[in-house]
């Protein structure tokens, strides 16, 4: 089974700021990775599949990058609606183990 | 619209089960796998179970392999969870999930609102 570790736990960002969001896998998932958002009582939200594509309806300021085992996800200019919970996911193979998130709070 | 409804939640008392369903609207079921993540309260998301388009290929977390069984019934557009020897760290909102191709992995793209199972004496 693939662990996933995000980093920071939580990170404190003031609003029009860049936020950049880490990911690490335990071995290698090529591009196969997800990110998604999950706001309160919401159910979580695709933003990024294949480590850099956006998903339908995505801001371009969601990016993702990386490969391998390391990967990234920078929102650019942070919006209020931004401040959610974010995960990563590898999508290379079952199980799809989730990393256990990263909160982008309000600074 | 594209939409994916879950039912079946509730209270249950530990070692007994019961049924998820899941239904789908807006897209052609048979085309892509489904499946199961649930979210206990205050914590993060963790796959449960995930089943191929033709049911050919299923798999489980290990919280969970040998008490609960997927399936699905692509002329319904359902995909069902049945949920045996339920513990008290099942308690979660259980979130039906469809991957984004039909065999294998892929990201989710669709999800429902949940439905939450409490396990509790």
């Amino acid at each position: 089974e693939i662990v996933m570790t995000q980093s920071p736990a939580t990170l404190s960002v003031s609003p029009g700021e860049r936020a950049t969001l880490s990911c690490r896998a335990s071995q290698s998932v090529s591009t196969s990775l997800a990110w998604y958002q999950q706001k309160p009582g919401q159910a979580p939200r695709l933003l990024i599949y294949g480590a850099s594509s956006r998903a339908t309806g995505i801001p371009a300021r969601f990016s993702g990058s990386g490969s391998g085992t390391e990967f990234t996800l920078t929102i650019s200019s942070l919006q209020s609606e931004d401040f959610a919970v974010y995960y990563c996911q590898p999508s290379n193979n079952w199980p799809q183990t989730f990393g256990q998130g990263t909160k982008v709070e309000i600074k | 619209e594209v939409q994916l409804v879950e039912s079946g939640g509730g209270l249950v008392q530990p070692g007994r089960s019961l049924r998820l369903s899941c239904a789908a609207s807006g897209f052609t079921f048979d085309d892509y796998a489904m499946h199961w993540v649930r979210q206990a309260p205050g914590k993060g998301l963790e796959w449960v179970s995930g089943i191929n388009w033709n049911s050919g290929s299923i798999g489980y977390a290990d919280s969970v392999k040998g008490r609960f069984t997927i399936s699905r019934d692509n002329a319904k557009n359902s995909l069902y969870l049945q949920m045996n020897r339920l513990r008290a760290e099942d308690t979660a909102l259980y979130y039906c999930a469809k991957g984004m191709g039909a065999i294998g992995a892929y990201a989710f793209d669709i999800w429902g609102q949940g439905t939450m199972v409490t396990v509790s004496s």
